[in-house]
């Protein structure tokens, strides 16, 4: 059973316009929450996160959006560039700081931006 | 820092062989993680340790997989006798603790597949 589920397997999205990137969970006690962007051939690096105390945190083009109440997080990319063009990871973490605890990973979303 | 370290990238292997993975990770970093990515299940987490220590390994699939970590610099996952299910790519992982976030830095991922 997914703790953390990406719907989307993929999205294609045109150069410029903005990209919406959807993620689930299920589980209550999660706390934090995190995007990884991962190339082909490429491990998996860290985007943005965001903590359950925020419901918005913004670094440049990249924006993660947190609904607490509908266990719901999308991160948005405006504008998106072909470079954006990788499998984006949603990640959810029982704990904050301190011990590290485990991340829980989404299955992944393709995004595809076209020139 | 040159990051995450993993060997080999790549590995084929026949069915029954014994295969070891092997990871370095970031000096200094006292969180080490084991993932496998498949199409099907995504990034599953497989076993963590701190400070060398195995934390959490309900995610090993079977007693064929094995991960020690004897010291602060080096990890090995072994899988004996491997199969061919247990084709995949296989991320190393670390990251520290009382950081303002708790992001794990991947390696590049060692690609097995067996025969």
């Amino acid at each position: 059973d997914q703790q953390v589920k990406q719907n989307s397997p993929s999205l294609s999205v045109q150069e410029g316009r903005i990209s919406i990137l959807n993620c689930d969970y299920t589980n209550s006690m999660f706390d934090y929450f995190l995007w990884y962007k991962k190339y082909p051939a490429e491990g998996p690096t860290f985007l943005i996160s965001i903590s359950s105390i925020k419901d918005k945190n913004e670094d440049g083009r990249f924006t993660v959006f947190l609904n607490k109440s509908a266990k719901h997080l999308s991160l948005h990319i405006v504008p998106s560039q072909p470079g954006d063009s990788a499998v984006y990871f949603c990640a959810a973490s029982p704990n904050y700081g301190g011990s590290q605890g485990n991340l829980i990973f989404g299955k992944g979303t393709k995004l595809s931006v076209k020139p | 820092d040159a990051g995450v370290i993993q060997s080999p990238r790549h590995e084929v292997t026949e069915m029954g062989q014994e295969v070891t993975l092997r990871c370095k990770p970031i000096s200094g970093h006292d969180y080490l993680f084991w993932y496998r990515q498949t199409m099907m299940r995504g990034l599953e987490l497989l076993i963590y340790f701190n400070n060398n220590v195995p934390i959490d390994d309900s995610g090993m699939p079977e007693d064929r997989f094995s991960a020690k970590m004897p010291n602060a610099s080096f990890s090995t996952l072994k899988i004996q006798p491997s199969e061919p299910r247990d084709s995949a790519v296989y991320f190393c992982a670390s990251s520290s603790p009382g950081q303002v976030n708790t992001e794990a830095f991947f390696g590049q991922g060692t690609r097995l597949t067996v025969v």
